[in-house]
């Protein structure tokens, strides 16, 4: 799978749009871009994924470059339980016995 | 999304001694387990990877004898720590996965395992 890099830490005032970077440049043609969050002392929890296209669900939005060189996730409104760490990860297709593998991910703090 | 949960959530225990974790996927079947553990303020590693009703594969400097994992049925596998020891304090997290075209990985809650 390939290598992915995002920022250690980053912070966001509630209610304004948290941009969350990643960069995966050595990214296979068939490699989707996944991303979780933990919430401490949680299990991780999905949050969404693409391949090319740019996405949208209830919870953020991802913006992939055309270049598939790097991402970036989208919390439109950030609240205060969005603190918490944000993994990007790509892998290969769907499931069916494929692992996860966890970079160090980004602290995201939502201030008040 | 899949429901999973993990028994027990927090223990605390002595060194020397073992202690089992449950893992319970209770919709759907899951013919694989992952079993990950995250130190403080680290990021998760996984530790082992078991198929329904064969023995786990472990990832290079996990101790199969020390974690021993039973993945005997397709909504249960447990892992268990023997002879546990402070360094083994730790969160533990199970991710099922099953025969299903899905692109979201369910993790359950995790186990805080203490030893003393």
């Amino acid at each position: 799978d390939a290598k992915t890099t995002q920022p250690p830490s980053m912070d966001c005032a509630e209610g304004r749009a948290a941009n969350l970077p990643c960069n995966h440049s050595t990214i296979s043609g068939n490699e989707y871009v996944y991303w979780y969050r933990q919430i401490h002392s949680q299990g991780p929890q999905y949050i969404i994924h693409g391949l090319k296209n740019n996405e949208t669900n209830e919870m953020a939005s991802l913006i992939i470059t055309e270049d598939r060189k790097s991402s970036t996730l989208i919390l439109p409104h950030a609240t205060l339980r969005d603190t918490a760490v944000y993994y990007c990860i790509v892998r290969v297709g769907g499931t069916s016995g494929s692992r996860l593998t966890f970079g160090e991910g980004t602290q995201l703090t939502v201030n008040p | 999304g899949a429901v999973v949960s993990q028994h027990p959530s927090w223990v605390i225990c002595k060194s020397g001694t073992s202690v089992k974790i449950e893992c319970r996927s209770l919709d759907f079947q899951a013919t694989t387990m992952f079993w990950y553990r995250q130190f403080p303020k680290q990021s998760l590693m996984l530790m082992a990877t078991s198929n329904e009703g064969s023995k786990a594969t472990y990832e290079q400097g996990v101790e199969k004898d020390k974690f021993l994992i039973n993945h005997a049925s397709l909504t249960l596998s447990t892992l268990t720590v023997t002879s546990a020891h402070p360094e083994d304090s730790s969160f533990y997290i199970c991710s099922p996965d099953g025969d299903r075209v899905s692109y979201e990985q369910y993790f359950g809650p995790g186990t805080r395992l203490t030893v003393t």
